[in-house]
């Protein structure tokens, strides 16, 4: 069993739908939790930065962390064919700074 | 903007010969960098950490003499491929976090790394 679990699409949507995204996860130890965007062929960029249980909102994008159930979750608001990308959950333990594991990553695709 | 500068984005080489890959973090000092590998359509892989002034750290199965990796200053880390190979093509991502060892971790643009 892989430590992060996420379906990996493809997530086909018309614009304006809302997205949710989601992820479990087998280790208890895990502490932070992290939402990134990946374009084609370009490096991951930090979309949700989230530590507790709860959720974290910032625009478009809500981050739900649900520690009891080991589980997290991404949904993005009115989407835009511009959100059409991978989206990759990560998180790691308090004191493994960089040592992120990744979920698999879920490929979206908002159509106009 | 980016605040972690990764170079060359793309590269190819021929088999047999050394490619060296930069990542700088741009407004900020890192202590500690890191390099991912990714597959197509495949998640991330952390190979190793990357500690100023000192030898860098490996994951489990990552060959240390064939990934070369030294922690030249506080914003620079250089990843080297030795002795490439085929199957050593792969994209190639740095990252490091800005507030220290607990911060947000932020990534480069990744390289691109074909071996012919």
């Amino acid at each position: 069993q892989k430590e992060v679990e996420q379906d990996p699409g493809p997530l086909s949507v018309p614009e304006g739908a809302i997205v949710s995204l989601n992820c479990t996860y087998s280790n208890s130890a895990f502490q932070y939790f992290m939402w990134y965007r990946q374009y084609s062929r370009k490096g991951p960029e930090l979309l949700m930065y989230t530590y507790s249980s709860g959720n974290k909102e910032d625009g478009r994008f809500t981050a739900q962390v649900d520690k009891s159930s080991k589980y997290i979750s991404l949904f993005i608001r009115d989407s835009q064919p511009s959100d059409s990308a991978t989206y990759l959950c990560a998180m790691r333990i308090y004191n493994q700074g960089g040592k992120l594991i990744f979920g698999q990553g879920t490929e979206l695709s908002v159509k106009p | 903007g980016a605040v972690v500068s990764q170079h060359p984005s793309r590269v190819i080489c021929k088999s047999g010969t050394s490619v060296k890959i930069e990542c700088r973090s741009l407004d900020f000092q890192a202590t500690t960098m890191f390099w991912y590998r990714q597959f197509p359509k495949q998640s991330l892989m952390l190979m190793a950490t990357s500690n100023e002034g000192s030898k860098a750290t490996y994951e489990q199965g990552v060959e240390k003499d064939k990934f070369l990796i030294n922690h030249a200053s506080l914003t620079l880390s250089t990843l080297t491929v030795t002795s490439a190979h085929p199957e050593d093509s792969s994209f190639y991502i740095c990252s490091a976090p800005r507030n220290g060892g607990t911060g947000e971790l932020f990534f480069g643009e990744g390289s691109r790394l074909t071996v012919l």
